[in-house]
């Protein structure tokens, strides 16, 4: 069965500073997905990245940036340049099937970014 | 940009009393699934649906959680006789269209039981 570890339960950083939140998982699996959530303190899943398991590319959207190594099994997201508005509970999260299915989230970091 | 509904955003309810939590996936996906998430902790997924029936189901549903989809438009779940611990946030999702392997999450429903 898949599984998804995210190491780090709380961090805490000052502003400007930039931060790395760890996910390593588990699969049989060689097809699979992965993914970033972030959760504020309003509650809503807000939906991050999906990336699929033929792809090592990493990637970079603004500040945020994914550093994919199957290798290791690690898919460890990155904020550059921290603001307050990045405090929240970030899932990783892991899916199996081609539809969406078996998806497991990862036991969540707190981040709270500091002025 | 279509997206999951959910309602009520709050439920409060007395203990053994019956709840229904609404959901309205995004028209074209196939694929539903509920979660829950108790405070403080982790997503928990609950049930997928597919074709008018349960694809999957975790431990944690158990006969007290049925789910319906009893038109074109919502999926639903029942909690039969609610207990303090099913206290929590529920998330409906749903997936397929152009994107199958990514889940679309409602803003949630928060589950309170006295």
């Amino acid at each position: 069965a898949q599984k998804v570890t995210q190491a780090q339960t709380e961090i805490s950083v000052v502003e400007k500073e930039d931060v790395t939140l760890d996910c390593v998982y588990e699969t049989r699996d060689t097809t699979y997905y992965l993914f970033w959530y972030k959760q504020p303190p309003s509650g809503e899943l807000v939906f991050l990245i999906r990336r699929n398991s033929f792809d090592e590319q990493n990637e970079i959207s603004g500040r945020y940036s994914w550093n994919f190594q199957k290798s290791t099994s690690s898919f460890n997201f990155t904020i550059t340049a921290s603001q307050v508005v990045d405090s929240a509970v970030y899932f990783c999260a892991l899916s199996e099937d081609n539809y969406g299915q078996n998806f497991v989230f990862g036991p969540g970091t707190r981040l709270s970014v500091l002025p | 940009e279509p997206e999951v509904t959910q309602t009520p955003s709050h439920q409060v309810t007395q203990m053994g009393q019956e709840v229904i939590l609404r959901c309205v996936p995004i028209s074209n996906h196939l694929y539903f699934y509920w979660y829950r998430q108790i405070l403080g902790q982790k997503v928990e997924f609950l049930v997928s649906f597919y074709n008018n029936e349960i694809s999957e189901k975790s431990e944690i549903f158990d006969d007290q959680f049925s789910v319906e989809r009893p038109d074109g438009s919502n999926f639903t779940l029942k909690i039969r006789s609610t207990k303090l611990e099913d206290s929590a946030m529920y998330f409906c999702a749903s997936s397929g269209g152009s994107s199958y392997n990514e889940q679309f999450f409602g803003p949630g429903t928060r589950l309170t039981v006295l």
